[in-house]
């Protein structure tokens, strides 16, 4: 079973409307989540990084959630446009030293597409 | 400079040919990082580089072969590669393996194709 989880796996909109993807985690100890986007054939570029005391992180019109008791992340899009039809990435980082060394978790992605 | 740069962007290559891919940063990043990923799927790390020091192998076959001349430079040298090993190779790096990712930048990535 994957430590990452992430849903929907696939996601269609309207451009201009908003949208929130949602990221489950049991990969421990826990030292922070990021959301990456990533569009087809590049490669992850990072959107929000979150520590365990975060709560809320924005940049631009995304804006990320973390509730760490819970074990759960958001990515809530807001005003979609047509160029951020991309794969996000939720990835979370363990405070471990030892064997998990240099290591992230990835979840699946959603596939996020954007109509006009 | 804040990137991680990756050269080929695309490359085509035969099962008998010998290529490589390049990866350079010029952030003093101390930890850099290969990865394979096909297509719909996430990133699978195949190799961390730590202070120019090869620490982790996740087992990648020999056909793959990783150098790390100095700090800023890493490389992915390909030889006998199989139709099944065409994906999207990524480099990245960070401040320190281990340091809970500081930093951690991905490249662009190369597509490679092997025919």
């Amino acid at each position: 079973k994957n430590q990452v989880e992430q849903s929907p796996q696939s996601l269609i909109i309207l451009e201009g409307k908003n949208c929130t993807l949602q990221c489950n985690y049991t990969v421990s100890p826990f030292s922070n989540l990021r959301w990456y986007k990533q569009d087809t054939g590049r490669g992850p570029v990072s959107l929000t990084i979150m520590t365990f005391s975060e709560n809320t992180k924005s940049n631009g019109r995304y804006t990320a959630t973390l509730d760490a008791d819970t074990k759960q992340s958001s990515l809530h899009i807001t005003a979609s446009q047509l160029s951020d039809s991309a794969s996000y990435i939720c990835v979370v980082i363990v405070s471990d030293r030892g064997s998990t060394l240099g290591r992230l978790y990835f979840g699946r992605g959603t596939q996020l597409t954007v109509w006009p | 400079d804040t990137e991680v740069t990756q050269t080929p962007k695309h490359l085509v290559m035969g099962m008998t040919n010998k290529k490589s891919l390049k990866c350079e940063q010029h952030m003093g990043h101390r930890a850099m990082y290969w990865y394979k990923q096909k297509a719909k799927k996430p990133p699978e790390l195949m190799f961390v580089y730590s202070y120019e020091k090869l620490s982790i192998n996740e087992s990648v076959p020999s056909r793959f072969s990783p150098e790390c001349p100095n700090s800023s430079l890493l490389n992915l040298h390909l030889h006998a590669l199989q139709p099944e090993d065409s994906a999207l190779y990524l480099c990245a790096s960070s401040r320190e393996a281990g340091a809970r990712g500081y930093g951690y930048t991905f490249g662009s990535g190369t597509r490679l194709t092997v025919v």
